[in-house]
Order: structure tokens, then C-alpha cells, then sequence
């Protein structure tokens, strides 16, 4: 089936440090979304993307939707403790019916 | 808003035993719901898609009569694991869209230990 590329798979940062994160499609996507999970917890939604070039911020994070709706980026600035935990990012298009087609995920760990 | 709760949040039962998983959307109608399986430090695996009033529509490899859903109402799907056993102990999730909308809401999730 579909899979988006997510990378990088891991990162270990220094508390303060930016982040940034990617995930790449072969095909094209209408919507982005970009989840974080806690461990033992189901994923919270961070940020939606509906447009192609769409740029859209959320406290620290930002996250664009590709130009060529094939790719999308998350940062997330001055990086502390509690952003510690799994990145999703997922793609949605009603040519994949209404599922989401999921990253394989970035681990971010912080230290302070 | 979009908020998506799960019940139990952990379950252990005996083997050959049968678990229901309930998941509710508490301030939307979601005409669709999903429940994926996670496995230890891996990304999320959807197993079906339940549809309020008609039957889920599952995925390849995963059995129906083995994980049955029903969509009974616009604001709550369940999962019965039926006749458990150790290789089905996972962390199950669910999501809900508000209807209308393409992004998924996740309830907290089930972790489910057959012993």
C-alpha cells in the first residue's frame, strides 16, 4: 500500500535546538497532518495542511505542505523537555478512500 | 473540541476469552471510524474502517470474525476481540473525523494483554 517516507527516524537534541522533520510521497495528497505521540498514549493532532504551499504555525511548531503536494515539513523551535515523544506525519486522499496513510514516524528526544 | 474517548484503557484477560473495546466521539458525530493496532515502536496499523448503520470495511489480513466492529450509533464504534489470545496483546486505538472533515481525532488508546 501507500507509505510515506518520514525522516529522520530518530534525533537526540540539546534542550533549546531547533527540529526539523520531513516526510516524502511518490503521489500526491490533498490534506497533511502532522500527530505527536506520548508513549502509552494515542497521537494528538498538531497541525492540519489543506493547501498546496500552505505554511501554518502552532505555538513553536511550524509545518508547510509541499508545493508539489508530495512532501511536508515540521519544526519545532527552541525545543524543551515535553516535546519529547513520537512525530507522525500523515497524508490523506480521497483516491486512498478516507484513510490515512501514516509515516513510519520520528523519535525526538531531548536533553537538558 | 474533537475529543475521542476509549474504554478500557487496559484490559488483561485469559486466553480463548472475548474483549470489547469501546470508542466514543464526545463533542462530534462521526459517521466513520477507524481502530488500528500499534505494535512497539512502530507507526500505526489500520486495521478497519467502521461505518455507522453498515458493515466495517476491513483490511487485508485482518479477520472479521476474529475483530468485530459495530458502528451502533454516530458517536460510538466498539471492537470485540473474540476468542483472545497472547499474539493479539497490542495497543489498539481508535479515530473518529467529525463528519465533513478529513483529519482524524485518536482516542487514547487500549492496551490489550492476553494472558
Amino acid at each position: 500500500g501507500q507509505q510515506l517516507n518520514q525522516s529522520p527516524q530518530s534525533m537526540f537534541i540539546q534542550e533549546g535546538e531547533d527540529v526539523s522533520m520531513n516526510c516524502t510521497s511518490s503521489s500526491i495528497f490533498n490534506t497533511w497532518l502532522w500527530y505527536k505521540q506520548d508513549p502509552g498514549e494515542g497521537p494528538v493532532l498538531l497541525i492540519a495542511l489543506y493547501k498546496a504551499g500552505e505554511l501554518t504555525s502552532n505555538g513553536r511548531l511550524t509545518a508547510q505542505f509541499g508545493i508539489t503536494r508530495k512532501d511536508s515539513f515540521l519544526n519545532i523551535s527552541a525545543s524543551i523537555p515535553s516535546d519529547v515523544g513520537i512525530y507522525f506525519c500523515a497524508g490523506f486522499d480521497m483516491e486512498y478512500g478516507n484513510k490515512l496513510v501514516f509515516g513510519a514516524g520520528t523519535i525526538l528526544r531531548v536533553k537538558s | 473540541g474533537a475529543v475521542v474517548s476509549q474504554h478500557p484503557s487496559r484490559v488483561i484477560c485469559k486466553s480463548g476469552t472475548s474483549v470489547k473495546i469501546e470508542c466514543r466521539s464526545l463533542d462530534f458525530q462521526a459517521t466513520t471510524m477507524f481502530w488500528y493496532r500499534q505494535f512497539p515502536k512502530q507507526s500505526l496499523m489500520l486495521m478497519a474502517t467502521s461505518n455507522e448503520g453498515s458493515k466495517a470495511t476491513y483490511e487485508q489480513g485482518v479477520e472479521k470474525d476474529k475483530f468485530l466492529i459495530n458502528h451502533a450509533s454516530l458517536t460510538l464504534s466498539t471492537l470485540t476481540v473474540t476468542s483472545a489470545h497472547p499474539e493479539d496483546s497490542s495497543f489498539y486505538i481508535c479515530s473518529a473525523n467529525p463528519t465533513g472533515r478529513y483529519e482524524q481525532y485518536f482516542g487514547p488508546g487500549t492496551r490489550l494483554t492476553v494472558t
